[in-house]
């Protein structure tokens, strides 16, 4: 049974504190993503890596932090720094093949909400 | 999303054809994706275009034309399931990243 795990399905934050996300997958890709959806709107980026011990920043970056130790995980850490954290969160991997076509998949999402 | 411009809403009649549109500033994006999201539900891959013309999936097809920042993702035969939200995400390869428009919310009816 392959793809991508988050968890955990729903979460909720109290005020002041720090909660972290989880992504997992079995697809061998080399990169991961993660993108923040409020209601009606788009996908916007958070943070994404390439290459495991390597991440950047995207659009929305600030009050989050990532790390990738493996080549499987990519946690999200939505610290107190955050002050509108509630939203739909969405972990995605994707490989570029040697065709030059990229195939990138999603996970079914974490929902955020502060108590 | 960032100079990607799609219709916010279409509505089409299950079994006709709908086409949705895509443009964005060309600069640095090498390839699009559609997806297809239902309510309360995370993205499903539908394609991914990198070379110009049109590409057939079945029921879907997708078309690029990168040199005027221009996609469309063709619906056909369509049915009442096919009411979601369509996301149009155009990519940058050097990157390793796509930048997401904020969806067209289709609606199909009887």
């Amino acid at each position: 049974d392959g793809g991508i795990t988050q968890s955990p399905k729903y979460l909720f934050r109290k005020e002041g504190q720090n909660v972290t996300l989880s992504c997992e997958q079995n697809l061998n890709h080399d990169a991961m993503y993660w993108y923040r959806q409020d209601p009606g709107q788009g996908l916007r980026l958070i943070y994404y890596s390439q290459i495991v011990n390597d991440f950047q920043k995207g659009d929305i970056a600030e009050g989050y932090s990532v790390s990738r130790e493996k080549k499987e995980s990519f946690p999200l850490t939505v610290t107190s720094a955050q002050k509108n954290p509630t939203a739909f969160y969405l972990c995605a991997s994707s490989i570029l093949n040697i065709q030059g076509n990229v195939i990138q998949y999603f996970g079914a999402g974490t929902r955020l909400s502060v108590l | 999303g960032q100079n990607i411009d799609q219709p916010t809403e279409m509505t089409a009649t299950e079994g006709a054809i709908v086409q949705i549109n895509c443009t964005y500033q060309t600069s640095g994006f090498n390839g699009l994706f559609w997806y297809q999201q239902h309510a309360g539900e995370a993205p499903t891959f539908l394609s991914y275009n990198v070379l110009d013309g049109l590409e057939e999936k079945g029921r879907f097809s997708s078309f690029l034309s990168r040199s005027k920042g221009y996609s469309y993702l063709l619906l056909k035969e369509l049915q009442m399931k096919d009411s979601a939200s369509y996301l149009c995400a155009p990519f940058r390869t050097n990157a390793g990243k796509s930048t997401f428009g904020d969806g067209t919310t289709l609606t199909v009816k009887p």
